[in-house]
């Protein structure tokens, strides 16, 4: 069936470090992908997405593409903050209409 | 534009107990809604989704229930609470034609 397979956490890293979180994903046709977020306490805000091969999807200096080739679309930052401090996780939203998440992964930021 | 309200925010029950959650959409008509449930291993599980008013689907045999009463209003029970039932909820909402799903801010539920 559909998957998604993120990084397993926490991952901790120091402000202005650089950020990559691995998404790799297994599904029929062309999935529409997204990357959400998770603050502490909160529920799941939508960070990026991408819906066709070679989309890059960005918001709030992070970045994911879309890479059919090799089933990913792992996420990206240049520059870390420590109010990037959050879950994150990796969904698809396959043929049949249904998200299906990674299991998510903690980043943590120190100062 | 839209938005999305859960009530209660934290809750917390004694095993045995009932349980109604309440999640409202507003902004949009005909949505699909859904419902989550995070464990504390942070993984979210579909536990139901629904396309219309009375249109209910069970993703995983379980003691809770849902109902859609109303266009934009999803409700999840529970007539006697399991300890493992504690969790955050999460209800969603999709629009047709749209293929994003967003997230209401969520119940911690605690079963005592």
């Amino acid at each position: 069936g559909d998957s998604v397979t993120q990084m397993e956490g926490p991952v901790t890293l120091s402000e202005e470090a650089f950020l990559t979180i691995n998404c790799t994903y297994t599904a029929t046709g062309y999935p529409s992908l997204f990357w959400y977020v998770q603050y502490p306490g909160e529920g799941l805000q939508l960070l990026l997405k991408a819906t066709k091969a070679d989309d890059k999807g960005s918001n709030k200096g992070f970045e994911a593409t879309y890479r059919k080739e090799t089933t990913s679309f792992h996420l990206e930052k240049g520059s870390v903050q420590v109010s990037d401090s959050a879950v994150y996780f990796c969904a698809l939203r396959n043929q049949g209409g249904k998200l299906i998440f990674g299991q998510g992964t903690e980043l943590s930021v120190k100062p | 534009s839209q938005t999305i309200h859960q009530w209660p925010a934290t809750l917390v029950q004694p095993v045995g107990s009932p349980l109604s959650l309440e999640c409202t959409v507003e902004g949009t008509s005909n949505p699909n809604l859904y419902w989550y449930r995070q464990a504390a291993g942070r993984g979210l599980q579909l536990l139901f989704y629904s396309i219309g008013i009375d249109q209910i689907s069970s993703e995983v045999p379980q003691n809770l229930s849902a109902s859609r009463p109303q266009d934009r209003q999803f409700i999840l029970s529970s007539k006697k609470l399991l300890l493992s039932d504690s969790g955050f909820y999460l209800c969603a909402w999709l629009t047709s034609g749209v293929d994003t799903q967003y997230f209401g801010p969520g119940t911690r539920l605690t079963v005592l």
